[in-house]
């Protein structure tokens, strides 16, 4: 299993400002992930961060509005820039780990950020 | 049309009652498929995972996936108010890192 927190657990910021989650795990890990959570919707993947190597960005997600650090196997931060409301939403920091025929995925506990 | 539909609730449910929850999907490719369960302001959890086509059980949950119409259901057998929580259905292509697509979650909550 893993262990994942997230500092901070929620926020509240205004518009135009940046907002930096920071993701913790208790083990090394090979590859994090970075979840946004919008009310009614999926769970979307914003990226996946390897240690060592630039974050991979999925559609729509773009490394200007959410540049990402992995500075090593058991930390990961995500920026949120340039907020505007439509950004409101939980963050979920995520890791892989290896076992068995299936690669479980564990889940942080979540950044709520609000915007203004 | 998304890849994965999955009916929002909420679903209210005396508690000792059989809850189903389901899920359809149009990704001929899926073949793992995950049940996490999610309680208010916490991450999701993983309840059970899937491969291929079949049922598995795991206490009083059944997870059972039918390929041929693309369809996955999370039965619950004697609900417990410690069910209630927001149960996602997830699915990914193959069991090393492939990306998991998730719907959007049912909400569950089991009355005493």
């Amino acid at each position: 299993s893993a262990v994942i927190s997230q500092k901070p657990s929620r926020d509240i910021c205004q518009r135009g400002t940046s907002l930096t989650i920071q993701c913790q795990v208790d083990s090394q890990v090979t590859m994090m992930f970075w979840y946004r959570q919008q009310p009614g919707q999926s769970l979307t993947l914003i990226a996946t961060a390897n240690q060592g190597s630039e974050a991979t960005y999925e559609s729509g997600f773009v490394i200007d509005k959410f540049p990402i650090s992995r500075p090593n196997l058991t930390f990961s931060t995500l920026t949120v820039s340039n907020m505007s409301p439509e950004d409101s939403s939980i963050y979920l920091c995520s890791v892989e780990k290896r076992g068995g025929p299936y690669n479980e995925q564990f889940f942080g506990p979540g950044t709520r950020l609000t915007v203004l | 049309q998304k890849e994965v539909e999955q009916d929002p609730g909420p679903l209210s449910v005396p508690e000792g009652a059989i809850v189903s929850l389901n899920c359809t999907y149009s990704n001929s490719a899926f073949q793992y498929f995950m049940w996490y369960r999610q309680y208010s302001r916490k991450g999701p959890e993983l309840l059970m995972y899937t491969y291929s086509s079949g049922n598995k059980e795991d206490g009083r949950f059944t997870a059972q996936v039918d390929k041929s119409s693309k369809y996955i259901s999370l039965f619950i057998r004697d609900s417990q108010p410690s069910d209630s929580a927001t149960y996602l259905c997830a699915m990914s292509a193959g069991g090393g890192y492939q990306k998991v697509t998730f719907g959007t979650g049912t909400k569950l909550q089991v009355i005493p």
